[in-house]
C-alpha cells in the first residue's frame, strides 16, 4: 500500500479556509485517497475520497494532482469545531473489505 | 439512528485477565474491522471479517481474538498474552465494497494495572 506524507500540525483562523495537503508519490492507479478525522476521544469520522477527479460534498473538497502524487483536503470555512486530527490515506481495497492504513495525520487547529 | 456501538467506554482490569470488547452494528454492514491506537499514533489493525463465521489477522493480531456469529456483532478478545493491552480500541464497519468508506464506533480506553 502506498504511504502518505502529511505536516505534524496546521493552524487556521476561524472563517477561513483551512487547505491540508498530503503527498502519496507512489500512489498505484488503482488506490484510493481517503480523508478521515479523529476528535480527542472519539473514532474517526469519514470526510471524502476520490481516485482521480475533484470531490466537493458538505463537509469538504479533495484535490488530486494530475499525477496524483499529492492531494489537498479544503474546509472552506473553518469553524473550532474542525479542530481535530485529518487523516489522508491510500488504499486500493481488496476482495469485500477495505484494509486502512492510518498514520499520524496532521493535528488541525481552528483558532478565534 | 444507525451506527456502531461500542461498550463500555472506558474498562480497567488487572493484568492477567482476559477482557473482551463489545461491538454492535445495525448499519447491515457485512464487513467490521477492529483497530488499535496509542497515544499520538495513527491506527492499526488488529482483525477483520468480511462475513460471519470469517475473519481474518491485521497487522497486529497476536495476543487478541475475535469471533463473528452474527452479522451484527464482532467482539474482541484481549487476552493474557497481549504484553502491552492499554490502549484505544475501535470497532469499524462497511459495506462489501472494497472501496466503501469504514464507519467507526468511539472506542473504548482499555486500561490494564
Amino acid at each position: 500500500d502506498a504511504k502518505t506524507t502529511q505536516p505534524t500540525s496546521m493552524d487556521c483562523a476561524e472563517g477561513r479556509a483551512a487547505n491540508l495537503p498530503c503527498n502519496h508519490s507512489t500512489i498505484s492507479g488503482n488506490e484510493y485517497v481517503y480523508w478521515y478525522r479523529q476528535i480527542h476521544s472519539q473514532g474517526p469520522q469519514y470526510i471524502i475520497h476520490g481516485l482521480k477527479n475533484n470531490e466537493t460534498n458538505e463537509m469538504a473538497s479533495l484535490i488530486i494532482t494530475e499525477d496524483r502524487k499529492s492531494s489537498t483536503l479544503i474546509l472552506p470555512h473553518a469553524t473550532l469545531r474542525d479542530t481535530a486530527v485529518y487523516y489522508c490515506i491510500v488504499s486500493p481495497g481488496s476482495g469485500g473489505y477495505n484494509k486502512l492504513i492510518f498514520g499520524a495525520g496532521t493535528r488541525l487547529a481552528v483558532h478565534p | 439512528d444507525g451506527g456502531i456501538t461500542q461498550s463500555p467506554k472506558y474498562l480497567f482490569r488487572k493484568e492477567g485477565q482476559n477482557v473482551t470488547l463489545s461491538c454492535e452494528q445495525n448499519l447491515n454492514h457485512d464487513a467490521m474491522y477492529w483497530y488499535r491506537q496509542d497515544p499520538g499514533q495513527g491506527l492499526r489493525l488488529i482483525y477483520y471479517s468480511q462475513i460471519v463465521n470469517d475473519f481474518q489477522k491485521g497487522d497486529i493480531a497476536e495476543g487478541y481474538s475475535v469471533s463473528r456469529e452474527k452479522k451484527e456483532s464482532f467482539p474482541l478478545t484481549v487476552t493474557s498474552a497481549q504484553k502491552n493491552p492499554t490502549a484505544f480500541y475501535l470497532c469499524a464497519s462497511s459495506i462489501k465494497d472494497p472501496n466503501s468508506p469504514l464507519h467507526f464506533g468511539n472506542g473504548t480506553r482499555l486500561t490494564v494495572t
